[in-house]
């Protein structure tokens, strides 16, 4: 199973702070990446699939890159509304494996 | 729109069974995989397994078979996780979630508590 790691764990930040998430998977995934956010007591929510490509309806200050083994989840101008935890997951094999999440906080 | 709208939280006892029902709409049903994914109290997502939705085929992922099962009525758009011989570490919120290559949209999520 290709495993997925997250850094850091937990982000404490600031509104209008550029904020930047890093997913690494154990084997090459090509660009086959999903970051989802998720809300306390809400299902989960596509930001960015095929590890670049925005989400219908998702603000420009989101952005992802990378591709193989390393990618990263950006936010250019942390927004209020963005507190939220982040995952990521693989999608180039099964199982559909998901990271262990990035909590990201109020300063 | 598209949207998934699934069941109501339940409430079991050990050694019960429980069905969730996710109901699709806005798409056309057989054209995309649905998967079901469970979220323990305070943890992460675990990906459950998928089911083909025009054959009917399920996919589980290890750890989840046996016990779980997926189907469908695709009558009714509808997809279904079944749960046998709860344990009280089955407790944790179900989703299901559109899709192959990335989950969207999801299901609000049903709580399955199990309790004596």
């Amino acid at each position: 199973d290709i495993q997925l790691t997250q850094s850091p764990s937990f982000l404490s930040a600031s509104v209008g702070d550029r904020v930047t998430i890093t997913c690494r998977a154990s084997q090459g995934i090509s660009s086959y990446l999903a970051w989802y956010q998720q809300k306390p007591g809400k299902a989960p929510k596509l930001l960015i699939y095929a590890a670049s490509t925005l989400q219908s309806g998702v603000p420009s200050r989101f952005s992802g890159s990378g591709s193989g083994t390393e990618f990263t989840l950006t936010i250019s101008s942390l927004q209020p509304e963005d507190f939220a935890t982040y995952y990521c997951q693989q999608l180039n094999s099964y199982p559909r494996t998901f990271g262990p999440g990035t909590k990201v906080d109020i300063k | 729109q598209v949207q998934l709208v699934q069941s109501g939280s339940e409430l079991k006892k050990p050694g019960a069974s429980v069905k969730v029902s996710c109901k699709a709409s806005g798409y056309t049903f057989t054209s995309y995989a649905m998967n079901w994914v469970r979220q323990a109290p305070g943890q992460g997502l675990e990906w459950m397994g998928w089911i083909n939705t025009n054959t009917g085929n399920p996919t589980y992922a290890q750890g989840f078979t046996g016990r779980f099962v997926f189907s469908l009525d695709t009558s009714v758009s509808t997809a279904y996780l079944q749960i046998s011989s709860l344990k009280a570490e089955d407790t944790a919120v179900y989703y299901c979630a559109r899709g192959g290559f990335h989950f969207d949209p999801w299901g609000q999520g049903t709580l399955v508590t199990v309790s004596s």
